[in-house]
């Protein structure tokens, strides 16, 4: 089956810190893999994507390359903010299904 | 993005009664919505899949008699969690899905249930 490893958190920084968030995962099939953020008191948005090998998906700042070699999809930014502060959630879907796997979510707390 | 509402925003209820949450997707018309359940320091979890006019499709594991979905329009879906009991006390997601692009999910903010 399928599965998503997050580090965990909560990963406390200070701003204009480089972040790193790990993720790896297992599919059945050629996943297309996800990153969303879930700021507080709202539902989770898609944050980016990457549907194949080599990939990078980039939005706000925030950049992930599909890693195929070692099933990874970490997420970097290179300079946090205090409104980065948020839980994120790392996703996968295998196929034509329309099923999302996700991890356990990664809080980030950034601070001044 | 959509806009999805969830009502109510928390609630808490006592073991034995049920409960109504609802999903709202109040831009444009969602022929699918799916119901997550989060525990603390877990993923979440796919409960079950619903569209519009027919029954929800439960994922394994999922009581579909205990947790009913009604999906009678097309902007509104409801999970009512029926006799609950202290474990069913968790966070509740929906989203919803135009259903053109699969990955293609906006979630609402969640529904924090809890059962004394």
């Amino acid at each position: 089956g399928n599965s998503v490893t997050q580090m965990e958190g909560p990963v406390t920084l200070s701003e204009e810190a480089f972040l790193t968030i790990n993720c790896t995962y297992t599919a059945t099939g050629y996943p297309s893999l996800f990153w969303y953020v879930q700021y507080p008191g709202e539902g989770l948005q898609l944050l980016l994507k990457a549907t194949k090998a080599d990939d990078k998906g980039s939005n706000k700042g925030f950049e992930a390359t599909y890693r195929k070699e070692t099933t990874s999809f970490h997420l970097e930014k290179g300079s946090v903010q205090v409104s980065d502060s948020a839980v994120y959630f790392c996703a996968l879907i295998t196929g034509g299904g329309n099923k999302l796997t996700f991890g356990t979510g990664t809080q980030l707390k950034v601070e001044l | 993005g959509a806009v999805v509402s969830q009502h109510p925003s928390w609630v808490i209820c006592k073991s034995g009664t049920s409960v109504k949450i609802e999903c709202r997707s109040l831009d444009f018309q969602a022929t699918t919505m799916f119901w997550y359940r989060q525990f603390p320091k877990q993923s979440l979890m796919l409960m079950a899949t619903s569209n519009e006019g027919s029954k929800a499709t439960y994922e394994q594991g999922v009581e579909k008699d205990k947790f009913l979905i009604n999906h009678a329009s097309l902007t509104l879906s409801t999970l009512t969690v029926t006799s609950a009991h202290p474990e069913d006390s968790s966070f509740y997601i929906c989203s919803v899905s135009p259903g053109q692009l699969t990955y293609e999910q906006y979630f609402g903010p969640g529904t924090r249930l809890t059962v004394t």
